[in-house]
C-alpha cells in the first residue's frame, strides 16, 4: 500500500534561516512526488514535483525538494525563510499507475519568526 | 479560465439535511477528483472521474455519497442525511489524464450542527 508519512507536526524556524520540511514514502514502483502548500481556510498550492530525472527539484516560491530513493525521501528546502512561508505544507505520492490518485501525508505546520 | 472553483465556500447544515456541493474545473481538463480533508489531517481521495465516468470510488464514500459529472465539466457531490462526522473540508482538483499533478479549487467547508 501506498504511504507518506511527515514525521513533524510543527518545524520552527528565525526568519532567514534555512529551512527543511522532511517527508518519507512507501510506493511501490517508481513514486512521484508532490508538494504543496495550504494557507488558512484555502485549497492546497502545488509547489513541485518529482517525476524523474534530477534528483533535486525546483519549484515555487524559492522552494526546492531532494528526491532520495535509497531513504525514501523527498524533503522539501529552503535556502532562506520567509514569514510569509508559514502555512501547512502536504508531501504526496502517486503510485505508477494511471488513476493519478494522490496519498498526502498529514502535514506540516511552519512557522517561520521574524 | 482562472482556475478551479467550488460552490459554496462555506455551508453550515442540521444533521440529516441533504446537501450539495459543484466544482467547475479548468475547462480543457480531463479528470476531475474530490477529496474530503478533515481538521489536522491530510486530503483523502474519495472519487474521481475521467470525462463523465466515474472511475473509482474510496471506501470512505459511503452509500449516502455520490458525486456526478453528467457531461463530463462540473461535478456535483452530494451527502444525503448528513451527520456530524461529515464536517470537513471538501476539495475538488482536475487535471489532463496523464498528468501528474493537479489545481486544486479553494473547497467547500461543511459543518454539520
Amino acid at each position: 500500500a501506498q504511504s507518506v508519512a511527515q514525521p513533524e507536526d510543527q518545524v520552527n524556524v528565525a526568519e532567514g534561516n534555512p529551512l527543511t520540511v522532511k517527508c518519507t514514502y512507501s510506493v511501490s514502483g517508481n513514486p512521484y512526488l508532490f508538494w504543496y502548500v495550504q494557507y488558512p481556510n484555502r485549497g492546497l498550492q502545488f509547489l513541485l514535483k518529482y517525476i524523474t530525472g534530477d534528483n533535486l527539484v525546483k519549484g515555487s516560491y524559492g522552494f526546492e525538494a531532494e528526491f532520495n530513493k535509497s531513504q525514501t525521501s523527498f524533503h522539501l528546502k529552503k535556502p532562506s525563510a520567509l514569514v510569509s512561508d508559514s502555512a501547512l505544507y502536504f508531501c504526496a505520492v502517486s503510485g505508477s499507475g494511471n488513476t493519478g490518485k494522490l496519498i498526502f501525508g498529514q502535514g506540516t505546520t511552519l512557522q517561520v519568526k521574524p | 479560465d482562472t482556475g478551479v472553483s467550488q460552490d459554496p465556500r462555506h455551508k453550515i447544515t442540521k444533521r440529516g439535511q441533504n446537501v450539495t456541493f459543484r466544482c467547475d474545473p479548468i475547462s480543457e481538463h480531463n479528470r476531475l477528483y474530490w477529496y474530503r480533508q478533515t481538521l489536522g489531517q491530510g486530503p483523502e481521495f474519495l472519487t474521481y472521474f475521467q470525462n463523465e465516468a466515474q472511475l473509482e470510488k474510496s471506501r470512505l464514500l459511503s452509500d449516502r455519497f455520490s458525486a456526478e459529472r453528467p457531461k463530463g465539466s462540473f461535478s456535483t457531490l452530494e451527502i444525503q442525511r448528513t451527520e456530524q462526522g461529515d464536517s470537513a473540508m471538501y476539495l475538488c482538483a482536475s487535471s489532463l489524464a496523464g498528468h501528474r499533478g493537479y489545481t486544486f479549487g479553494s473547497g467547500t467547508r461543511l459543518t454539520v450542527v
